[in-house]
């Protein structure tokens, strides 16, 4: 069974950093793209990037570039998404995907608050 | 970058309604569409991909269709367990772009 177990909620502070974590399992880590989508609260879904932990590739949303950094470590077959100065403005949930073209498998979510 | 602009971004319906949701690419994507169904504090889920194929599990009465820049996402009779938000996305090359998303409640 395909799963992508995403960490817990975290709480932090304005300019603290953070790094949330997505753990595949149940499929060849390697041979398959991970996304990261935000989702901030009431809002709709916005694409950030993607890595191929394969090679590392990785693409960024414009949007993102330089605010995120995403990176994987395929020997614990987990994906990651961190951040060097947390802002306000990024509290919202992260989701991780496994992209089969489409996002067919979802992570549970990350749940971010970020406030002073 | 190709924008996904999703019309509309509400409606409400009866149960039992025919309820169409539109989604346009601003430029040509072929058959690179998805839609996704998200229930209010739950993780999104893949209805469709390939513009019209059905993922496995989900109900005969979604529909999708369209190619190039133009795409349809049909419940063909609305009940009430598809109270959610729907979103397109394209994904033939980055940046895999979702729509806005379409609100969709039962009056």
């Amino acid at each position: 069974e395909v799963q992508l177990v995403q960490s817990g909620a975290e709480v932090k502070k304005p300019g603290e950093s953070l790094k949330i974590s997505c753990k595949g399992s149940g499929y060849s880590f390697t041979s398959y793209w991970i996304g990261w989508v935000r989702q901030m609260p009431g809002k709709g879904l916005e694409w950030m990037g993607i890595i191929y932990p394969g090679d590392s590739d990785t693409r960024y949303s414009p949007s993102f570039q330089g605010q995120v950094t995403i990176s994987a470590d395929k020997s614990i077959s987990t994906a990651y998404l961190q951040w060097s100065s947390l802002k306000a403005s990024d509290t919202a949930m992260y989701y991780c995907a496994r992209r089969f073209g489409e996002f067919d498998y979802w992570g549970q979510g990350t749940l971010v608050t970020v406030s002073s | 970058d190709i924008q996904m602009t999703q019309s509309p971004s509400s409606l409400s319906a009866s149960v039992g309604d025919r309820v169409t949701i539109t989604c346009r690419a601003s430029q040509g994507i072929g058959n690179y569409l998805a839609w996704y169904q998200q229930k209010p504090g739950k993780v999104p889920k893949l209805l469709i991909y390939a513009a019209s194929t059905l993922q496995s599990g989900v109900p005969s009465r979604f529909s999708g269709s369209g190619s190039g820049t133009d795409f349809t996402l049909t419940i063909s009779s609305l009940q009430p367990e598809d109270v959610a938000t729907y979103y397109c996305q394209k994904y033939n090359s980055a940046p895999l772009t979702f729509g806005g998303g379409t609100k969709v409640e039962i009056k």
